[in-house]
């Protein structure tokens, strides 16, 4: 089983609708969870942190995390075609202190 | 206040020969992180560095690549002798608070 697991899509979306992102995590002990966007051939860069369970909102991006079931979202709501791009969840996991990413999931937003 | 800055961007070599890349981190970051990412896929750690301490270097294929750290700022990663495999984006980050601010990377290429 990976440490943090991701459909790798693509997910295609019409323009406007809400995207949802999923990510999957091992470490139980596991206490700060982000994500990350990455357009092509950039770096990622950090769109949502989240460290408690619930939603949390940032204008049209809400991260939603359940730590019983080990899971953790984005949502994009009203997606625009700029989102398209790939979403990287990334964990700090417990037992080792250490920030492991998933494979990342491929939005592309349809006009 | 400025960013992670890598060099270089772009690097062919051939095959057995060696490489580096460097690394200089956002000021008053302490933590450093090596990464390497290949096409399709998240960013996999190589090395973690607390300050000049690396605390985490489990992930580094030490029998060709090294890195280091001296007086805590920059960093400097190497692979010697590179192989075929080694093409990738070298990404190096620091962090605040586990949030990672990533360089723009080093593309490597091995022919």
């Amino acid at each position: 089983q990976k440490e943090v697991e991701q459909n790798s899509g693509p997910l295609s979306v019409p323009e406007g609708a809400i995207a949802s992102l999923n990510c999957t995590y091992s470490d139980r002990g596991s206490q700060s969870f982000f994500w990350y966007r990455q357009y092509s051939g950039k770096s990622p860069e950090l769109i949502m942190s989240i460290y408690s369970n619930g939603d949390k909102e940032d204008g049209r991006f809400t991260a939603q995390l359940n730590k019983a079931s080990q899971y953790v979202s984005l949502l994009i709501r009203d997606s625009q075609p700029s989102d398209s791009a790939t979403y990287l969840c990334a964990v700090i996991l417990g037992s080792a202190s250490k920030i492991i990413f998933g494979s990342g999931t491929r939005l592309s937003i349809r006009p | 206040e400025a960013g992670v800055v890598q060099s270089p961007r772009y690097k062919i070599i051939e095959k057995k020969q060696p490489v580096a890349f460097w690394c200089n981190p956002i000021s008053g970051h302490n933590t450093l992180y090596w990464y390497r990412q290949n096409l399709g896929q998240g960013p996999e750690l190589l090395i973690r560095y607390e300050n000049e301490e690396a605390v985490d270097d489990s992930q580094l294929p030490k029998d060709r690549f090294s890195a280091e750290r001296l007086k805590g700022v920059d960093s400097t990663l190497k692979i010697q002798p590179a192989e075929l495999g080694d093409s990738a984006v070298y990404l190096c980050a620091s962090s605040l608070q586990g949030e990672l601010f990533f360089g723009e990377g080093s593309r490597l290429t091995v022919l």
